[in-house]
């Protein structure tokens, strides 16, 4: 069965601090995955996308790597700020044409503290 | 561009009665993607349409749910008729799709629907 699943559900850090999110994923075959963040009461934002080729993506504070051998994402966020508040939703897509193969983990909420 | 516009923002209705959700995708997108987000089930793909023809539907909770897209710049989502359970925030987000799995979807600001 397809799944994705997040870890932490919930993570409390202070401003300036790093923290580290967790994806695995059963997803196959797998086609790509990506990161996103939603921020309270708006719509997902992409923050990066990998395929199976790619092990690290960078975007200004923010690098996701991907090991497809054992299947694991993690998203890294450098020296929090306030605005980093969010939750942070790990997708994975099999290969094929159809949107159902398209998988959302439940995310993580991260609250920065000043 | 003003990227997806989705509308109303909020909407609040009887048990019983008919609701539509209004988007409107990125120009030049021929994809277009509702979802439902709840904190119980996290988001949900309801519908898919690709050159505005529905083209994966198994999301659709029920008979009650309808999607249409009478052109490459509008889709509604019709609920009738709507019943508590259906409150959640509703997004669209459309992407250009020429292999579809390896494009990026622009998500609306969603609209929150409570029915009481």
């Amino acid at each position: 069965k397809n799944q994705v699943e997040q870890s932490p559900q919930s993570l409390i850090i202070l401003e300036g601090k790093n923290c580290t999110l967790q994806c695995n994923y059963t997803v196959s075959p797998f086609s790509n995955l990506r990161w996103y963040k939603q921020d309270t009461g708006r719509g997902p934002v992409s923050l990066t996308i990998m395929t199976f080729s790619e092990n690290t993506k960078s975007n200004g504070r923010y690098t996701a790597t991907l090991d497809a051998d054992t299947k694991q994402s993690s998203l890294h966020i450098t020296a929090s700020q306030l605005s980093d508040s969010a939750s942070y939703i790990c997708v994975v897509s099999a290969i094929g044409s159809s949107a159902s193969k398209i998988i959302f983990g439940s995310g993580t909420r991260l609250s920065i503290r000043p | 561009d003003a990227g997806v516009i989705q509308s109303p923002r909020h909407e609040v209705t009887e048990m019983g009665q008919e609701v539509t959700l209004r988007c409107k995708p990125i120009s030049g997108h021929n994809s277009l993607f509702w979802y439902r987000q709840t904190m119980m089930r996290g988001l949900e793909l309801l519908i898919y349409f690709n050159n505005n023809v529905p083209i994966d539907d198994s999301g659709m909770p029920e008979d009650r749910f309808s999607a249409k897209m009478p052109n490459a710049s509008f889709s509604t989502l019709k609920i009738q008729p709507s019943e508590p359970r259906d409150s959640a925030v509703y997004f669209c987000a459309s992407s250009l799709n020429r292999a579809f799995v390896n494009t990026e979807a622009f998500f609306g600001q969603g609209t929150r629907l409570t029915v009481v």
